[in-house]
């Protein structure tokens, strides 16, 4: 069955903190994808970055750097030097190539409070 | 860039109506998604649609029905609403076996209170 924990529920730091937010996946399928998506305030899921099973590079992004491990089943989003902007629900999810549909599985979701 | 809109952003409404929640995309994607999400709370999806005159029920059960005429629009609709359908209701679109794995963008959503 596949399914996608992300443990922290709630975090909180200070400006300029960095901040690292886990993701841990369960899967049977050898190829799959796995997203980050951010949900501001606004509501609206801003797709942040995909990754494939087959694609263990850990990829830098301004900011936002994401480290994927197969050994651990783990996809981690960290953030460095955060900011008052960054604060928002941030969604782990995992799509299965044999999945019908394409669908996402979506975890519970982290919300990141970043205070000035 | 995605071009995805959903209206109403926000919709009160009284036990009974009928609502119809609207969305529609410009990319020319062929599959198209609904997602239910209350306040804080993961998406569960609801419906997805494969291209024109394709439509399936997702995961959640969902008392809305949803039909796909056209490539570019995916209208939700309630033909009763009741407060436990308050919600919000996302939708999405991907591209059909794109290389980017089927990468789903998303709209703005709507929130709907039915009181």
């Amino acid at each position: 069955a596949q399914k996608v924990t992300q443990a922290q529920t709630e975090i909180s730091v200070v400006e300029k903190e960095d901040v690292t937010l886990d993701c841990v996946y369960e899967t049977r399928d050898t190829t799959y994808y796995l997203f980050w998506y951010k949900q501001p305030p606004s509501g609206e899921l801003v797709f942040l970055i995909r990754r494939n099973s087959f694609d263990e590079q850990n990829e830098i992004s301004g900011r936002y750097s994401w480290n994927f491990q197969k050994s651990t089943s783990s996809f981690n989003f960290t953030i460095t030097a955060s900011q008052v902007v960054d604060s928002a629900v941030y969604f782990c999810a995992l799509s299965e190539a044999n999945n019908q549909g394409g669908k996402l599985i979506f975890g519970q979701g982290t919300e990141l409070s970043v205070k000035p | 860039e995605a071009d995805i809109y959903q209206t109403p952003r926000y919709l009160v409404i009284g036990t009974g109506k009928k609502i119809t929640l609207e969305c529609s995309q410009t990319m020319g994607h062929d599959k198209m998604y609904w997602y239910q999400q209350d306040p804080g709370m993961e998406l569960h999806l609801i419906h997805y649609s494969y291209g024109v005159n394709s439509t399936e029920k997702g995961d959640l059960s969902s008392e809305s029905t949803v039909s796909r005429i056209r490539t570019e629009h995916f209208p939700l609709t309630l033909e009763s609403a009741r407060p436990s359908h308050t919600s919000q209701y996302l939708c999405a679109s991907s591209e059909y076996w794109s290389s980017e794995g089927e990468t789903q963008y998303f709209g703005p959503g709507t929130r709907l209170l039915v009181l």
